[in-house]
């Protein structure tokens, strides 16, 4: 059982390019998130999906965007990449339902020089 | 939306001490909270949960408590060890218990 899966984990991107960010998990849950951690911070939400077909903004969603076309993966897209955006990216998945425990890929760390 | 906050940011023990972390939510319907464990250069795991009909849980050395009517819990661990150093994070479940809202961490550093 492979859990949440992320590629790549490791990134350099130069400033102004766009990559995508892959995420897959096969526990057939419905809510699917993406954080980024700065260095020394805590996980901020940049999108979150419910469901296939169906997303919304988190706490950070400039320069990001995401699509949910079926109910394993959830990839985020970084275009026009800044320094800013120089993180940990983690995606998360859990089950629908109010009280239930979010399972994390292993992060992908990207640099944007 | 939901607002998470965490304090100490740092916190620094002696092995055999307890640790506590102590966190406030925003969002009166917030209903479920769970802490994760966060090891140099891993993925975040999850360490224990409460719902809001409980007061408090126990699991070993670690428990929480959680006071609806002033929006706080925190995470209580006993007889710390090395292995304990990590980063901790709190969490709530907003409104429609869809989103999951993060507090800032706290680093745990215990010393032998």
């Amino acid at each position: 059982n492979a859990g949440v899966t992320q590629t790549p984990k490791f990134r350099i991107l130069k400033i102004g390019q766009s990559m995508t960010l892959q995420c897959t998990q096969d526990m057939n849950h419905n809510y699917m998130y993406w954080y980024r951690q700065d260095p020394g911070m805590g996980l901020k939400l940049i999108y979150y999906s419910v469901g296939a077909g169906i997303t919304d903004k988190g706490e950070v969603p400039n320069g990001y965007n995401v699509s949910r076309s079926t109910t394993e993966d959830f990839p985020l897209r970084l275009e026009l990449a800044a320094p800013s955006q120089t993180s940990v990216y983690f995606c998360a998945s859990r089950k629908s339902g109010e009280n239930t425990e979010a399972f994390f890929g292993q992060g992908t760390r990207l640099t944007v020089v | 939306g939901e607002n998470v906050e965490q304090h100490p940011s740092t916190l620094s023990v002696q092995e055999g001490d307890s640790a506590v972390i102590k966190c406030t939510y925003s969002d009166s319907a917030s209903n479920y909270f769970p802490w994760y464990k966060q090891e140099l250069g891993k993925r975040p795991q999850l360490i224990i949960d409460i719902r809001s009909n409980v007061g408090e849980k126990k699991d070993q050395r670690i428990a929480v408590t959680l006071n609806k009517t002033a929006k706080h819990f925190s995470l209580h661990i006993t007889e710390t060890q090395p292995e304990d150093s990590a980063v901790y994070f709190c969490a709530a479940s907003d409104t429609g218990f869809q989103k999951l809202v993060f507090g800032t961490g706290t680093r745990l550093l215990v010393s032998p």
